[in-house]
């Protein structure tokens, strides 16, 4: 069955960096589009980034633009996300989700559990 | 950039009965790319309906989705104890901001 794993997470300063993992099984990884989905706390759901199933094309909110790096291992299944200039508005639990299609969002069929990054001083 | 507005906010409603919520999108999209979510408390987003109106596999067909255009809704026929929950709809990469979906 399909599995999504995140871990990553923590307490970081404001300004900080953090780096999000994803491990995926139970699914072609290479083949998928992929994706980081979070939630502040008591909000709704963001679209972070996607990264298609061969790593060529990669789409960023304007939220973190600039500051976060979607990437992919598919020799080792594994998605992540690389957080630099960490903001307040950035705690959220992160999720990483598949997505349905190789080449564009289209939608998300599997999530992992989520993590929490939480920016404090 | 398309916007997507779900309404009501918070729909109270009693077990047993239906539930209709709604989904506006701020410009026509194309009913391939929009899919609909259940989240409970705690737990990730689960698919329910994706291309509009198709549901994901394991998905009860109490739970169906309609709509084109910039209209779209999900309909829950009879309202289970374990439906009440938030619920999304998606675009591509946007996310409308929510229905709750209370016991009454």
């Amino acid at each position: 069955q399909v599995q999504l794993v995140e871990s990553g997470g923590g307490v970081v300063q404001p300004g900080g960096s953090l780096r999000l993992s994803c491990a995926a099984s139970g699914f072609t990884f290479s083949s998928y589009g992929m994706h980081w989905v979070r939630q502040a706390p008591g909000k709704g759901l963001e679209w972070v980034a996607f990264i298609r199933y061969d790593g060529s094309n990669k789409y960023y909110a304007d939220s973190v633009k600039g500051r976060f790096t979607i990437s992919r291992d598919n020799s080792k299944n594994t998605l992540y996300l690389q957080m630099n200039s960490l903001r307040a508005e950035d705690t959220a639990v992160y999720y990483c989700a598949k997505d349905s299609s190789w080449g564009v969002p289209y939608y998300f069929d599997y999530w992992g559990q989520g993590t929490l990054v939480t920016v404090s001083s | 950039e398309i916007v997507l507005t779900q309404s009501p906010a918070t729909l109270s409603l009693s077990p047993g009965e239906r539930a209709t919520l709604s989904c506006g999108a701020s410009q026509s999209v194309s009913s391939s790319y929009l899919a609909w979510y259940q989240q409970k408390p705690g737990l990730a987003p689960r698919l329910l309906i994706y291309d509009a109106s198709s549901r994901a596999t394991g998905i009860p067909d109490r739970f169906s989705g309609s709509g084109s255009g910039t209209d779209f809704t999900l309909t829950i026929s009879r309202l289970e104890p374990e439906d009440f929950a938030v619920y999304y709809c998606q675009h591509m990469g946007t996310f409308g901001q929510g229905t709750k979906l209370e016991i009454k």
